[in-house]
């Protein structure tokens, strides 16, 4: 966990309240990757980012949204939260695109009641 | 998808026992690697191996890799009660671009003392 910080590490909200989590690199690394793990489904990702205001979608990025105006952080943000996003989140960096050995951070467990 | 699973989904094994891990993945890879996750944490690279290599040792770990068969095995020798955790196996695709890297489900080690 080295290098990166996710906050909140748990947080619970309401159905329909927008919830913004927080992954923080104090790395360098260019690329970053938003993740979901939800039982039987291992992990999924969300959207990356490659560079200051270039992000694009994962999987499953649907209901979520992403910002990254400074290369240390990358924001993921639920509009709208939905039960079917309680999940645990994580944040992922890396130095090579993609396909190289990724860093994770400790992740955010949300509840959406 | 050529997502990773692993088996088994679950092993307990005793102390100073050797645990094996099968990852088998559906299609064509550049990279697997190798991801263990202790309880409430984030993921930590373990090792990666390249399609054009058979076989990659880190300490007590040990990583094949036989692409005709599409499958990839950890092993741990001499196992602690600290290698409780669980392990994913992570490939990517030649075929995706950009940073599809896919995750299984885990298996879940259990090192009784």
């Amino acid at each position: 966990d080295a290098g990166i910080t996710q906050s909140p590490r748990h947080k619970v909200t309401e159905t329909g309240t927008p919830v913004t989590l927080r992954c923080h690199q104090t790395e360098n690394h260019r690329y970053m990757y938003w993740y979901r793990q939800d039982p039987g489904h291992g992990l999924r990702l969300i959207h990356y980012s490659y560079g200051v205001k270039d992000t694009d979608k994962g999987e499953v990025s649907d209901g979520y949204s992403v910002s990254r105006s400074k290369t240390e952080d990358f924001l993921l943000t639920l509009e709208s939260a939905t039960s079917s996003q309680t999940s645990v989140y994580f944040c992922a960096i890396s130095e090579v695109f993609g396909r190289e050995t990724q860093y994770f951070g400790p992740g955010t467990r949300l509840l959406v009641l | 998808s050529q997502q990773g699973e692993e088996d088994p989904q679950a092993l307990s094994i005793q102390e100073g026992e050797n645990a094996t891990m099968n990852c088998s993945y559906k299609t064509s890879i550049n990279n697997l690697q190798w991801y263990r996750q202790n309880s409430g944490r984030g993921l930590v690279h373990l090792i990666l191996i390249r399609s054009n290599e058979r076989e990659k040792h880190s300490g007590r770990l040990r990583v094949t890799l036989d692409t005709s068969k599409k499958s990839s095995s950890l092993l741990i020798t001499a196992s602690r009660a600290a290698d409780t955790a669980s392990y994913f196996c992570a490939t990517d695709g030649q075929e995706t671009s950009g940073s599809r890297l896919t995750f299984g489900e885990g298996t879940q080690l259990t090192v009784n003392p």
